[in-house]
This record gives structure tokens, sequence and C-alpha cells, in this order.
């Protein structure tokens, strides 16, 4: 069974500051990657996913993650967080190539708080 | 742009109560899901749903809690008798039939439950 683990709980940043949201998956095999946020008071939005390919993705927003299969992980970056960036972030995995198993496995979140 | 839309927004009931949280998916997607979040935990998947049965379930998706897709629109996740412990925010998302072993999951809203 896969699990995905998010080791940064909570973040404060400043305005215009740099964020890496760590994510790091159990499973071997092929896995789909995704990153979903949670704005306050609204529902799972899709940041970006990784299917295949290159493994620099970029999503909305000016979202990118990097996959590194050797280290298990998948991280979040934007390179300047805006007040607008506070939301939950959670980091998801499927292994439906392997497996057949649609069900995605969540981390845990991280809550960004942005201060202006 | 099409979105996943889940009612009613909160319910509140007593334990032992059954309770129905409904979705409506996106039109022309046919895989159909329901994951839950308890309070500072991790969004769990209950049960997947796929050509009127079963596609994948949890641990978690006991003998109280049953899913349904009534009409061409609605998909409903019934909790026979209500716990404490199924208080929870309970999402509904949806995704296409891709073959090419990737799918992404829309999100609804979410249904706060709470049970007393």
């Amino acid at each position: 069974a896969q699990s995905v683990s998010q080791h940064n709980h909570h973040v404060i940043l400043s305005e215009a500051a740099s964020l890496e949201l760590g994510c790091n998956y159990s499973y071997g095999g092929t896995v789909n990657l995704f990153w979903y946020v949670q704005y306050p008071g609204q529902h799972l939005q899709l940041l970006l996913k990784y299917f295949s390919g290159d493994p620099l993705v970029k999503g909305i927003k000016g979202f990118e993650a990097e996959f590194i299969k050797s280290k298990f992980s998948f991280n979040l970056r934007k390179p300047s967080v805006q007040w607008s960036d506070t939301a939950e972030y959670f980091c998801a995995v499927n292994a439906l190539r392997d497996t057949g198993r649609r069900a995605l496995t969540f981390g845990s979140g991280t809550r960004l708080q942005v201060q202006p | 742009e099409p979105e996943v839309t889940q009612t009613p927004s909160h319910q509140v009931t007593q334990m032992g109560q059954e309770v129905i949280l409904r979705c409506v998916p996106i039109s022309n997607h046919l895989y159909f899901y329901w994951y839950r979040q308890i309070l500072g935990q991790k969004v769990e998947f209950l049960v997947s749903f796929y050509n009127n049965e079963i596609s994948e379930k949890s641990e978690i998706f006991d003998d109280q809690f049953s899913v349904e897709r009534p009409d061409g629109s609605n998909f409903t996740l019934k909790i026979r008798s209500t716990k404490l412990e199924d208080s929870a925010m309970y999402f509904c998302a949806s995704s296409s039939a891709s073959t090419s072993g990737y799918n992404e999951q829309f999100f609804g809203p979410g249904t706060r439950l709470t049970v007393l």
C-alpha cells in the first residue's frame, strides 16, 4: 500500500519569499502524483499532476513540482508567494497503472500562511 | 466550468440516526468517489463506484456505509447508524474513464457531518 508523508505541517512565510513543501511517498512502482490546494472555505482543487515524462511539472498560479524517483519525492515549489497563496496543500499519490486502483492516498497536508 | 456539487453543506444528526449525503458528479464522468477528513487528520479514501457497482473500498467503508446512484445525476453516501466518530468532512469526487492509466479527480466542496 502507498503512503504519503508531508513533513511540514505549518509554514509561515512573508510575501515574495520562496516556497518549497516536501512530499515523500512510499511505493516502489509506477505512480501518479498530485498536489491539491484547499483555500479557506473552498474545496480541494488540483494544482498540478505528474503522470509521466518531464519530471518537472508546472501547474497553475506559478507552482511547480519536481518528481525525483530515486528519492521518492514530489516537492512543491513557488519562487515568490503571495498572500492569496494562504491555503492548505495536500500531496496525493496513486498507482493506477500498477494496481488498477484509483483511490488517492493523501498526505496529512501543509498549512501555508503568507503574511503581507 | 463543470464542477462537482454536494448537499447539504452541513448536516447535524443524533447518534444512531441515518444520514444521506448527496453529490452531483460532473456529467460526463464515470467514476465516483467518497473521501472523508476527520478534523485535523488526513483525507481518507472511502469508496469508488463505477458502472453501478463498488469498484474499490477501504477498511473504513464497513457495513454501516452504502453508496448508490439512484438516477442519472446523483451519487449518494448513506450512513445507516451514525456514531460520534463519523463526524467529519465528506468529499465527493468524480473522474473520467481514462484508459491511459491516469485519472484526475475533481472534488466537491464537502459536507460537514456533525454527530451529537
